[in-house]
């Protein structure tokens, strides 16, 4: 199967300060990544789709200025979350499909973000 | 707006026994029916997924889906501790890569020795 790598896997900040997680396609061109936010106990919830090329696409209640958003090439995009809050503490997941195949998606390792 | 419904559980099967695990969607749009396997603190990993009408088996896996109920199952026999996790049922509105999915809440299941 296809392999999607994100980083960092853990990261610790204080409040007030961005974080910039990152999320790549080894193996293969992904013209669409998905981001994904869980919470503890919680399923994976959509919070933006990031096209190449382009501007991504977010679900509503998400707010686009906070949680940045490039997708810059077909192997690469990243998330950015803005002047970080403790209750943006959460587990962000990418994740990207190949047309290729099935329709699956294929997910990277997960980023375990904390704000103090 | 979509959704996807499953039953938080957990659900415990001694080893060696089957485990059945359900999920119900509302948009009968839906083309594509995926089950995850999540251990805490990991991401998902697929499982299977499932188009057409029937049972699909993999192993130790089958799903099974019937597009009029809207429902779709995994069934997992032979179940081993390793099994224990969380299995999220996904939905989406058609083939192709890139797709757009709408993930149940899981299914906590326990395999006990």
């Amino acid at each position: 199967g296809a392999v999607v790598s994100q980083h960092p896997s853990r990261v610790i900040c204080k409040s007030g300060t961005s974080v910039k997680i990152e999320c790549r396609s080894l193996d293969f061109q992904a013209t669409t990544m998905f981001w994904y936010r869980q919470f503890p106990k919680q399923s994976l919830m959509l919070m933006a789709t990031s096209n190449e090329g382009s501007k991504a696409t977010y679900e509503q209640g998400v707010e686009k200025d906070k949680f940045l958003i490039n997708h810059a090439s077909l192997t690469l995009s990243t998330l950015t979350v803005t002047s970080a809050h403790p209750e943006d503490s959460s587990f962000y997941i990418c994740s990207a499909g190949f047309r290729a195949h099935t329709g699956e998606l294929f997910f990277g390792e997960g980023s375990r973000l904390t704000v103090l | 707006q979509k959704e996807v419904e499953q039953n938080s559980g957990p659900l415990s099967v001694p080893e060696g026994a089957i485990a059945s695990l359900n999920c119900t969607y509302s948009d009968r749009g839906s083309q594509s029916f995926f089950w995850y396997r999540q251990y805490s603190g990991k991401s998902p990993e697929l499982i299977m997924f499932i188009y057409s009408n029937g049972d699909k088996e993999d192993g130790r896996f089958t799903a099974q889906l019937n597009k009029a109920s809207q429902y779709v199952s995994l069934l997992i026999r032979d179940s081993q501790p390793s099994d224990s996790a969380t299995y999220l049922c996904a939905v989406g509105g058609g083939a192709g890569g890139g797709n757009k999915l709408t993930f149940g809440t899981g299914t906590q299941l326990k395999v006990e020795l």
